[in-house]
């Protein structure tokens, strides 16, 4: 079976261009969840989405970043303008069910560099 | 607010050797689950064994088991018999508070040497 899927695997923009980050998660899945992960910060929850719903996007950095599922095996994260500390490998992750207990099975991430 | 706290920065041990890797929560959820990722330097992020708080034995994975204690709010991983490929990082997360989000730690570095 395939697992989470991310394109692009690696992205080189420059400063003020729009970059987007796709994800198809494991089929049968119903939860997706957007991580960054960055030396200072470590692996952070941007939003997750439950049944195509965005639940909680509290870790969103700002409204230069956008996310989207139009369908169960689609999401988008869209930041625009990109800046320099934007820099990080983008993880998108999927889970059977909403329960704490679920498992999150992580795609191979998309690694941005922002110049 | 649910935390993870993983204080070793780097460990290193000998191959076939078994070691643990600490990881301490905390949580004020009675309802929790703990997990343990492993990243090796490609960069993915693989699943390594699941710990619910109510659970009544320590989960095993192969030749992964977690020690978990409760009271001390601790899930330790142990791994026996290490191999060159066990050379990665590792992510200690904890999901809780009935919700789906989790908090992973700041990871840590175990190299394996031959």
């Amino acid at each position: 079976d395939a697992g989470v899927i991310q394109s692009p695997r690696h992205e080189v923009t420059e400063m003020g261009q729009e970059v987007t980050l796709r994800c198809k998660p494991i089929s049968g899945h119903n939860s997706l969840f957007w991580y960054r992960q960055t030396m200072m910060r470590g692996l952070e929850l941007l939003i997750y989405f439950n049944n195509n719903v965005p639940i909680d996007d509290s870790g969103m950095p700002e409204d230069r970043f956008s996310a989207k599922m139009p369908n169960a095996s689609f999401s988008t994260l869209k930041i625009q303008p990109s800046e320099p500390r934007d820099s990080a490998v983008y993880f998108c992750a999927s889970s059977l069910t909403a329960r704490i207990q679920e498992t999150q099975y992580f795609g191979p991430g998309t690694r941005l560099l922002v110049l | 607010a649910q935390k993870i706290t993983q204080t070793q920065p780097g460990m290193f041990v000998q191959e076939k050797e078994a070691v643990t890797l600490d990881c301490t929560y905390d949580t004020s959820d009675p309802s929790y689950g703990l997990f343990w990722y492993k990243q090796p330097s490609s960069g993915e992020m693989i699943f390594l064994i699941y710990q619910g708080s109510y659970d009544q034995q320590n989960a095993t994975e192969g030749r992964y088991s977690l020690n978990f204690q409760k009271a001390r709010k601790s899930a330790n991983l142990v791994i026996s018999a290490s191999q060159l490929g066990d050379s990665a990082m590792y992510f200690c997360a904890i999901g809780s508070g009935g919700s789906e989000k989790l908090v992973f730690g700041k990871g840590m570095k175990l190299t394996v040497n031959p």
